[in-house]
């Protein structure tokens, strides 16, 4: 059974054009996390909340933002994509910040 | 100097083949540190946690040297599926830190 969930799988979306990740889990873990990966690189950590703690990392641009409605689900918003924003985008879970991580299958996002 | 740095591989060895990668972190704070796997256009999934003990899991033996600051994975008679790419996890308390990855092929 899927742990963390991730919908759709595959998204484009046209340049400029706001665009909405969703990641479920039925783990029950305290944090999720949103990474974002492009080809040959690690997983870049974007931000993660900790409960309804949200905790951006400094590097991660304005123009994506999150949402943690309750425990189980997260979204990744990202408002005006750029070309450059194409990539994997990956959602985890843990039970806490130093446990280990459950990734999700991952959205591949397409910017057109 | 990058946070968590790893051999570039790609490694190539045969089936049966011992093969070691090697990971250096530069924050001494890390508190827990681990070797995820990933497949080609899947998500990493946790190979195995490290301790300074180091620790046995099959063919898999991870290694943690806290002085160095050195991570290390072993891999004992390699099979085709142990195919993947392998990543160096470090994490601040408050922050994971990935490795760029080593990939291995393993051919017959």
């Amino acid at each position: 059974d899927a742990m963390v969930i991730q919908n759709p799988r595959y998204q484009v979306t046209q340049f400029g054009k706001p665009v909405t990740l969703s990641c479920s889990q039925t783990l029950n873990h305290n944090v999720m996390y949103w990474y974002q990966q492009k080809s040959s690189q690690a997983p870049k950590l974007l931000f993660h909340y900790y409960d309804k703690d949200f905790n951006n990392e400094a590097d991660t641009p304005d123009n994506f933002q999150s949402r943690r409605p309750n425990t189980s689900f997260c979204f990744l918003d990202i408002r005006s994509p750029g070309l450059g924003d194409a990539a994997m985008y990956l959602c985890a879970t843990s039970r806490d910040t130093d446990k280990s991580e459950y990734f999700g299958p991952g959205t591949r996002l397409t910017v057109t | 100097r990058k946070e968590v740095e790893q051999d570039p591989g790609p490694f190539n060895v045969p089936e049966g083949a011992t093969v070691a990668f090697n990971c250096t972190y530069s924050n001494s704070a890390s508190q827990s540190f681990f070797w995820y796997r990933q497949d080609c256009r899947k998500e990493p999934k946790l190979l195995m946690s490290v301790y300074s003990s180091g620790n046995e899991d099959g063919r898999f033996t991870a290694q943690l040297n806290r002085a160095s600051q050195y991570i290390s994975l072993l891999i004992r008679d390699s099979k085709l599926s142990d195919s993947a790419t392998y990543l160096c996890v470090v994490n601040e308390g408050f922050k994971t830190i990935f490795g760029a990855g080593t990939r291995l092929f393993v051919k017959a």
